[in-house]
């Protein structure tokens, strides 16, 4: 399997540009998640869909961040406008949750390392 | 709610000695899974281990292993015979059936040769 594909892998953009950040989870996983990691603040969860559907987003920092999934192999989180204080590394991870005793294993991306300056 | 400790922020050691790192979690679920992720300074998120809340078996892999222990609360990881490469941060997490990955705030080893 190609595993969680993230894109772009670095990404340096201007404070007020929109940024849109990409996920392809693994094929027949029923759950994703994004991730935000700085230095800061560790690793948060930002949302997670099941089964396309978003499940809690309470974890977005504020309405400049959105994020879609728009069917089972595809993901964006999008950053609009975008500040400097939203440099951070963003990963992308999805689940399945429907294989029994060898599921529930959760694949991360190789992360999207965005610089706002 | 979830929640996961991991005690020590950074250790080091020198190379060959064994090292274990510490974790502690809470959840009312029954039905949970514990894994460690390794991230190593090329930063992605490496998964090493997966284990369900019902196989309290400890488990070997090469030079690293895991102690699951229900009744302490616990999920140890152990590097024996550590090696430069193992330098990294390591993330023990833990997820239920309908709740998402809840980190621990990860541990800094550093292997000095």
């Amino acid at each position: 399997d190609a595993g969680v594909i993230q894109s772009p892998r670095h990404e340096v953009t201007e404070m007020g540009q929109e940024v849109t950040l990409r996920c392809k989870p693994i094929s027949g996983h029923d759950y994703l998640f994004w991730y935000r990691q700085t230095m800061m603040r560790g690793l948060e969860l930002l949302i997670y869909f099941n089964n396309n559907v978003p499940i809690d987003d309470s974890g977005m920092p504020e309405d400049r961040f959105s994020a879609k999934m728009p069917n089972a192999s595809f993901s964006t989180l999008k950053i609009q406008p975008s500040e400097p204080r939203d440099s951070a590394v963003y990963f992308c991870a999805s689940r399945n949750t429907t294989g029994g005793l060898s599921g529930n294993t959760i694949y991360f991306g190789e992360g999207s390392w965005l610089t706002v300056v | 709610a979830q929640k996961v400790t991991q005690a020590q922020t950074e250790i080091s050691v020198v190379e060959k000695e064994d090292v274990t790192l510490d974790c502690v979690y809470e959840t009312r679920d029954t039905t949970y899974y514990l894994f460690w992720y390794k991230q190593p300074p090329s930063g992605e998120l490496v998964f090493l281990i997966r284990r369900n809340s019902f196989d309290e078996q400890n488990e070997i892999s090469g030079r690293y292993s895991w102690n699951f222990q229900k009744s302490t609360s616990s999920f140890n990881f152990t590097i024996t015979a550590s090696q430069v490469v193992d330098s990294a941060v390591y993330f023990c997490a833990l997820v239920t059936l309908n709740t998402p990955l809840v980190f621990g705030k990860g541990t800094r080893l550093s292997v000095i040769a």
